[in-house]
């Protein structure tokens, strides 16, 4: 089956420091791919995706491009801030169920980040 | 406005009680899950329904059950909850895409941590 793997956290970094957090995939066919972000106290947010291979889907300052010869989707951003201390999650959606659509998102472990000013 | 909204945010019940966790949607979305988020952070897709149709049904003990009285609404119900219940259950929507479901994101709720004693 479809499943994602994140490195392992927490990740702690000084205020303008480079991030990345690394994200292999397992899937059949062309997923699309996600990286969500939960804030603390809050529900996921997208934060930025790629729908087919050499897609880079950015936000907010992070990267992430879709890599189908590693199956890799590897998180980036070149300074991070306090505010973007969060868990962050790769995730993947390969499959459509039925007619109706409905799609079903498989999710890494997440990566708990805190950065430090 | 909220776009996706739970209630409660909090629930501390006992063990053997039934309860309620209730979701809606104002986006207009077809589709709609429950997630549970366990106490290191893993998420896990329980649910899906479309239209007021179960369309995605993970392993799930029985004592759980999803209703949806129109598709704006996805509320869960547990029997004789348990102490490995205690999770934060989070509810999500997407829109029906049909075939195209995989490339759009999923919208989440808060959360609703529950807490069996």
């Amino acid at each position: 089956g479809n499943s994602v793997t994140q490195m392992e956290g927490p990740v702690t970094l000084s205020e303008e420091a480079f991030l990345t957090i690394n994200c292999t995939y397992t899937a059949t066919g062309y997923p699309s791919l996600f990286w969500y972000v939960q804030y603390p106290g809050e529900g996921l947010q997208l934060l930025l995706k790629a729908t087919k291979a050499d897609d880079k889907g950015s936000n907010k300052g992070f990267e992430a491009t879709y890599r189908k010869e590693t199956t890799s989707f590897h998180l980036e951003k070149g300074s991070v801030q306090v505010s973007d201390s969060a868990v962050y999650f790769c995730a993947l959606s390969g499959s459509r169920y039925g007619v109706q659509g409905a799609q079903k998102l498989v999710f890494g472990q997440g990566t708990r980040l805190t950065i430090n000013p | 406005d909220t776009a996706v909204s739970q209630t409660p945010k909090y629930l501390v019940t006992q063990m053997g009680n039934d309860k309620s966790i209730k979701c809606e949607q104002n986006l207009g979305h077809d589709t709609m899950y429950w997630y549970k988020q366990d106490s290191k952070k893993f998420l896990k897709i329980m649910f899906s329904y479309n239209n007021k149709e179960l369309i995605i049904n993970e392993t799930v003990p029985n004592r759980f059950s999803p209703k949806s009285p129109d598709k704006a609404h996805l509320n869960l119900h547990i029997n004789s909850l348990e102490l490995g219940d205690s999770a934060v259950y989070f509810c999500a929507s997407s829109q029906d895409r049909g075939q195209l479901a995989a490339l759009f994101e999923q919208y989440f709720g808060p959360g609703t941590r529950l807490t069996v004693t």
